[in-house]
């Protein structure tokens, strides 16, 4: 595909769930990035990859949270023990390096 | 830290009449970049425009143009001829041009109607 795709598109959790979000970002893109997006507000920076290597996790909100990029190309975020705070739109996005970012259609969580 | 800040939550425009967007931003680096996204109710995040700090010359993208006045720190989105199919959600965007790669900060948003 040519666009970065993520998967599931919508999920609906119960309070205390695990969930994990899948991210497959442009062939050739080494730079991978999470976000996410309350209702009304712009996205807010989670985690980004080069490669495998995560390189910054400062927006990461607490040690509930997780990423990894094992070769360096799909992703997978990690909830655990959700909570209803953490109902939200996931965006992933991919670029070459310093190029400009490219967002895919993101993950919707409910948590219930 | 940086911050981007839109200052109108909503704007409106006619069909085929212009309308300006405004973006300030907070950065004491010299070497960056500035974005415009567009968010349509399907809620995809899409690039219209971008800016790289060192270059005077205002990016121009068909009917999309920007006002940048990098002593300000003003990023100006203008629309000429306006469509329907411009209503959208439009962020504003910086990231740092230090570093490898670096993050996205977001304004929190204007969303425009387009009115016949």
């Amino acid at each position: 595909g040519a666009g970065v795709s993520q998967s599931p598109r919508y999920k609906v959790t119960k309070r205390g769930q695990d969930v994990a979000l899948r991210c497959d970002p442009i062939s050739g893109h080494v730079s991978l990035y999470w976000y996410r997006q309350a209702l009304g507000q712009g996205p807010e920076f989670l985690t980004y990859f080069n490669y495998e290597a995560q390189q910054d996790k400062s927006g990461l909100p607490n040690d509930r949270f997780s990423a990894e990029r094992p070769e360096g190309s799909i992703s997978t975020l990690t909830i655990q023990r959700t909570e209803q705070r953490d109902s939200a739109m996931y965006r992933c996005a991919s670029s070459r390096s310093t190029d400009t970012q490219y967002f895919g259609p993101g993950t919707r969580l409910t948590v219930l | 830290a940086q911050t981007v800040t839109q200052s109108q939550p909503e704007m409106s425009v006619q069909e085929a009449e212009t309308v300006t967007l405004s973006c300030t931003y907070d950065t004491s680096e010299s070497d960056y970049y500035l974005f415009w996204y567009k968010q349509p109710p399907s809620r995809q995040m899409i690039l219209v425009i971008r800016q790289e700090a060192y270059k005077q010359q205002n990016a121009t993208e068909n009917r999309f143009s920007v006002n940048f006045q990098k002593a300000a720190k003003s990023f100006s989105l203008k629309i000429s001829d306006s469509q329907l199919g411009d209503a959208a959600m439009y962020f504003c965007a910086y990231r740092s041009g230090t570093g490898t790669a670096s993050k996205l900060t977001f304004g929190t948003g204007t969303r425009l109607q387009v009115t016949l």
